[in-house]
């Protein structure tokens, strides 16, 4: 079975621009989570959504967004592209929304690496 | 703020010893995850630790969870070059399942 598969690999764009990320989930899992993990760091939470509605949203403004599809693929959009955006940015399914009882366990695909110049 | 800290930060070792990471809260966290990344890759999911003083075996590697659900460890006996790179702890809160809460990570060298 294939994994979380993520496009583009590598993306490379000037400040003020916008990007879209694309990422498919493992086959059965409805929840697709989006993270930032700057060089160095461990990843941050920027958004959940589960069955096509949003679930949880981090620290992040409000130049990025996120959906999901009826498929339970989703995008990543970021508008007005700043240097500090530059890092990986990585996609987890999990078959679940996951809560108190149920532990969410996620798994990640291999990430789009965003560079903005 | 950093809700999970891991520590080391870095450790250089050499094949065929032992070592331990710790990943440290003040928080209580409903289960705990342990991931390996390396380079230009996303996390691989290694072990989920839900009960309190829980320890889980997964081949030289063992991971406990602590009783009061606030930290964890990852002991690794006789380190392989394999064994070789990032170290994650991510827990999750009851009320926040889908959101992952990451240490800042533990980056192992393991030298021949």
């Amino acid at each position: 079975d294939a994994g979380v598969t993520q496009s583009p690999t590598h993306l490379i764009k000037t400040r003020g621009q916008h990007v879209t990320l694309r990422c498919s989930p493992i086959s059965g899992h409805k929840s697709v989570s989006w993270y930032q993990q700057v060089l160095g760091q461990g990843p941050q939470f920027i958004f959940q959504y589960y069955e096509k509605e949003e679930r949880g949203r981090g620290n992040f403004p409000d130049r990025f967004s996120a959906r999901q599809f009826p498929n339970y693929s989703s995008e990543l959009n970021v508008n007005a592209l700043l240097l500090g955006d530059s890092a990986l940015y990585l996609c987890a399914s999990s078959l679940l929304a996951g809560g108190a009882i149920t532990p969410n366990e996620q798994f990640f695909g291999p990430g789009t690496r965003l560079t903005v110049l | 703020t950093q809700l999970l800290e891991q520590s080391p930060q870095f450790l250089s070792i050499q094949e065929g010893e032992n070592l331990t990471v710790y990943c440290n809260s003040s928080s209580v966290f409903s289960s705990l995850q342990w991931y390996r990344q390396e380079p230009g890759e996303g996390p691989v999911l290694l072990v989920t630790v839900v009960t309190g003083g829980e320890v889980k075996k997964l081949k030289r590697l063992t991971f406990q969870f602590g009783d009061a659900r606030k930290d964890s460890s990852l002991h690794i006996t006789a380190a392989q070059p394999g064994d070789t790179g990032l170290y994650l702890c991510a827990g999750a809160k009851g009320n926040q399942g889908g959101k992952l809460i990451f240490g800042q990570g533990t980056e192992l060298s393991v030298k021949p």
